[in-house]
C-alpha cells in the first residue's frame, strides 16, 4: 500500500505566487489534516476534515485554503506565498476523527518561498 | 485545553544505554497519547499509543511507555539504544471522546546515539 502520498516532494516559490500542495490517501480513512513543521515548532495543525464534505481551522490556518476533493485527496492551496510559509508541509490520515486512531503521514512536502 | 511538554530538546546516550524521553501532557478529559517517531526526511511514524487499558504500552523496535495520571506523564523508554534509533521523537495527545481527532505535538526531542 503507498498509504499517504503528498506531491510535489519539493518547491521553490517567489513571493506572491501561488501552488496547490496535493494529498491522496488508500487506507479508505475518513478524516484528512495538513500540519506545518517548523524548526523547534514541532508540527503545527493547518486545517482538518473530520469527513468528506467537511474541513474546519487548526491553530495555524491564515494564508491558507483546503479542498476535500473526496474521500481520498485533500489539498492545501497557498493563494500568495510568503516567506513565514516556508516549511515542511505534511498530510495525514486516521480512519475516524474520534481521536484514538493513529494519524498516518505522508512523507512531507519541502517548500521555500523566496 | 491540552498541551504537551517534551523535556530536553537533544538528549544524547550511547550504544547499548537505556534511552529515556520525557512527556507531560496537560488534558482536562481523559487523553489518547501517542509517540511517534521522524527519520530525516521522512513523515512520522507511530511508534506506540495509550487509549485505555494498561498503562504500560509496548511499541515498535522495542520501545515501551507507561502512563501515568497520576503524573500527566507518558514517558518513552528503550533498554538498550541502537544506533538505528537516532531519530527525532514526538509526543502527542488529543482528546478522548473528541468529536475530532485533533493531535496536540510536543516540539520534539532529536535523539543522537554515540558509538
Amino acid at each position: 500500500n503507498a498509504g499517504v502520498t503528498q506531491t510535489p516532494k519539493f518547491q521553490v516559490l517567489k513571493t506572491g505566487q501561488s501552488m496547490t500542495l496535493q494529498c491522496a490517501q488508500d487506507m479508505n480513512h475518513n478524516s484528512m489534516y495538513w500540519y506545518r513543521q517548523d524548526p523547534g515548532m514541532g508540527l503545527r495543525l493547518i486545517y482538518y476534515s473530520a469527513s468528506e464534505g467537511t474541513t474546519d481551522k487548526g491553530e495555524v490556518p491564515n494564508g491558507y485554503n483546503v479542498s476535500r476533493l473526496n474521500k481520498r485527496e485533500f489539498s492545501l492551496r497557498l493563494e500568495s506565498a510568503a516567506p513565514s510559509q516556508t516549511s515542511v508541509y505534511f498530510c495525514a490520515s486516521s480512519y475516524s476523527g474520534g481521536g484514538q486512531s493513529p494519524q498516518h503521514f505522508g512523507d512531507g512536502t519541502r517548500l521555500s518561498i523566496l | 485545553a491540552q498541551s504537551v511538554t517534551q523535556l530536553g530538546s537533544h538528549v544524547s546516550v550511547s550504544e547499548g544505554a537505556l534511552v529515556l524521553l520525557r512527556c507531560n501532557y496537560s488534558s482536562s478529559v481523559p487523553p489518547y497519547l501517542f509517540w511517534y517517531v521522524q527519520y530525516p526526511n521522512q513523515g512520522l511514524q507511530l511508534l506506540l499509543k495509550y487509549t485505555t487499558g494498561a498503562t504500560l504500552v509496548k511499541g515498535i523496535n522495542g520501545f515501551e511507555a507507561e502512563f501515568k495520571k497520576s503524573e500527566t506523564s507518558f514517558h518513552l523508554t528503550k533498554p538498550s539504544a541502537h544506533m538505528s534509533d537516532a531519530a527525532e521523537y514526538f509526543c502527542a495527545v488529543s482528546a478522548a471522546g473528541g468529536s475530532q481527532g485533533n493531535l496536540i505535538f510536543g516540539k520534539g526531542t532529536k535523539l543522537s546515539v554515540k558509538p
